[in-house]
């Protein structure tokens, strides 16, 4: 089955300053790689995501990159913000019947 | 236009008793996904269903749990006989179709606690 790793676990970084997490998969049959924001005590929620058919897609200051050749997905968070402290999960999508998710990476922004 | 709706929000259970999770999908949506998250890990798949049918339950223990979508009402996650290995947070997510071609949301999740 899909195996999916994600680096790294913990980050912290300067307010301001840009954060980058990476995602590698194992199983070149997907082809939907969605991002999420999980705040203590809440649910998963859905923040970007990507299709196999494009290489980049950005939505204000977080973007995705997907290298389909060598099976990594990353996002960028830039300018951060202390709100943006979290645990992202990245995932990936086969056949679309479930995810197969990351470990997760927690995120501080330090102000 | 609510969001995937799980209740109850904290559940305690004995060693022994069942634990129901209830999930209610996003309105328009017929695909339901159940997930298990343990403390300080990522996400693991349950089981994944549609209207009155399991699709993929690979993810589910063969022993204790059961999940269901009936076609009217939420879907639930039923564990018996939980033990405290059970404790977890459970999360549900929705979608319209298949996730490869639409996005899925999640509830805020049902946290199990077996004492």
């Amino acid at each position: 089955g899909e195996n999916v790793e994600q680096h790294p676990s913990t980050l912290s970084v300067q307010e301001g300053d840009s954060a980058v997490i990476k995602c590698t998969y194992s199983d070149s049959a997907s082809n939907y790689f969605p991002w999420y924001k999980q705040e203590l005590g809440k649910g998963p929620q859905l923040i970007i995501d990507i299709r196999s058919n494009v290489g980049e897609k950005k939505d204000q200051r977080i973007a995705v990159t997907l290298n389909k050749t060598a099976k990594h997905f990353s996002l960028h968070i830039t300018e951060t913000q202390p709100e943006d402290s979290a645990v992202y999960f990245c995932a990936a999508s086969i056949n679309g019947n479930q995810f197969y998710f990351g470990t997760g990476t927690s995120l501080t922004v330090i102000p | 236009n609510a969001g995937v709706m799980q209740n109850p929000r904290h559940l305690v259970r004995r060693r022994g008793q069942e634990a129901r999770l209830r999930c209610s999908p996003m309105k328009g949506h017929s695909h339901v996904y159940w997930y298990r998250q343990l403390p300080e890990e990522g996400l693991k798949f349950m089981v994944y269903l549609q209207k009155e049918n399991i699709i993929d339950e690979s993810g589910m223990p063969k022993e204790r749990f059961s999940a269901e979508f009936p076609k009217e009402g939420p879907s639930i996650l039923r564990i018996q006989q939980v033990v405290r290995g059970d404790s977890a947070a459970y999360f549900c997510a929705s979608s319209p179709s298949d996730i490869g071609n639409t996005e899925a949301f999640f509830g805020q999740g049902t946290r199990l606690t077996v004492v």
